[in-house]
């Protein structure tokens, strides 16, 4: 069985700082996809990234960096000097190679205060 | 390049009822997907089409609970006799099974039923 575990329910942080949003997967599969969702107060999901398992290489995109170790089934999703706009609900999800089902963890919810 | 778009946004009915969702998911995408989100969870899968052919369901999906897509565009979710349960976001999404990253999900901004 697939399973996501984000334990950090809500992060406050002040405008400016860093912050880390941790996400721990289980998989018995070698091939599998982790991906970052974003859902604002609006409600919709807003996709953010896409990692295969077999490409352990960290990206960065602007103000935000993913650390990918499939040593530690971890999926890190870290926000430099964080804005307003980036309070939300964050998922971490995973799907395994030949399936559609995507399962998400229970979201870390984000409160970026001015 | 428009988005997913689903109809209505809100819907409020009283327990018993039935209702029914529409999804449009982004143009020649051929594969859509039915999820359902309640208070303080993640989205949980209900069923995906690929085309006109229901692939997959979840066993969340109960007799209740029937989707369509019979022309390989829309998609329609139907709810019969409603419980206060069944009150949650119903999320649709929408993917391009040319593979890579096109395989990525997109999601709408969903309906959010209450059932009272």
């Amino acid at each position: 069985a697939q399973k996501v575990t984000q334990a950090q329910t809500e992060i406050s942080v002040v405008e400016k700082e860093d912050v880390t949003l941790d996400c721990v997967y289980e998989t018995r599969d070698t091939t599998y996809y982790l991906f970052w969702y974003k859902q604002p107060p609006s409600g919709e999901l807003v996709f953010l990234i896409r990692r295969n398992s077999f490409d352990e290489q960290n990206e960065i995109s602007g103000r935000y960096s993913w650390n990918f170790q499939k040593s530690t089934s971890s999926f890190n999703f870290t926000i430099t000097a964080s804005q307003v706009v980036d309070s939300a609900v964050y998922f971490c999800a995973l799907r395994r190679s030949g399936y559609q089902k995507v399962t998400f963890g229970t979201g870390t919810k984000l409160q970026v205060i001015p | 390049d428009t988005g997913v778009s689903q109809d209505p946004r809100h819907k409020i009915t009283k327990r018993g009822q039935n209702v029914t969702f529409r999804c449009d998911p982004i143009s020649e995408h051929n594969r859509l997907y039915w999820y359902r989100q309640t208070l303080g969870q993640g989205p949980e899968f209900l069923t995906y089409f690929q085309n006109e052919a229901q692939l997959e369901k979840s066993r969340l999906l109960s007799d209740r609970f029937s989707a369509e897509r019979p022309k390989g565009s829309f998609s329609t979710l139907e709810i019969q006799r409603t419980e206060q349960g069944d009150s949650a976001m119903y999320l649709c999404a929408s993917s391009d099974a040319g593979g890579g990253y096109t395989d990525t999900q997109y999601f709408g901004p969903g309906t959010r039923l209450t059932v009272l």
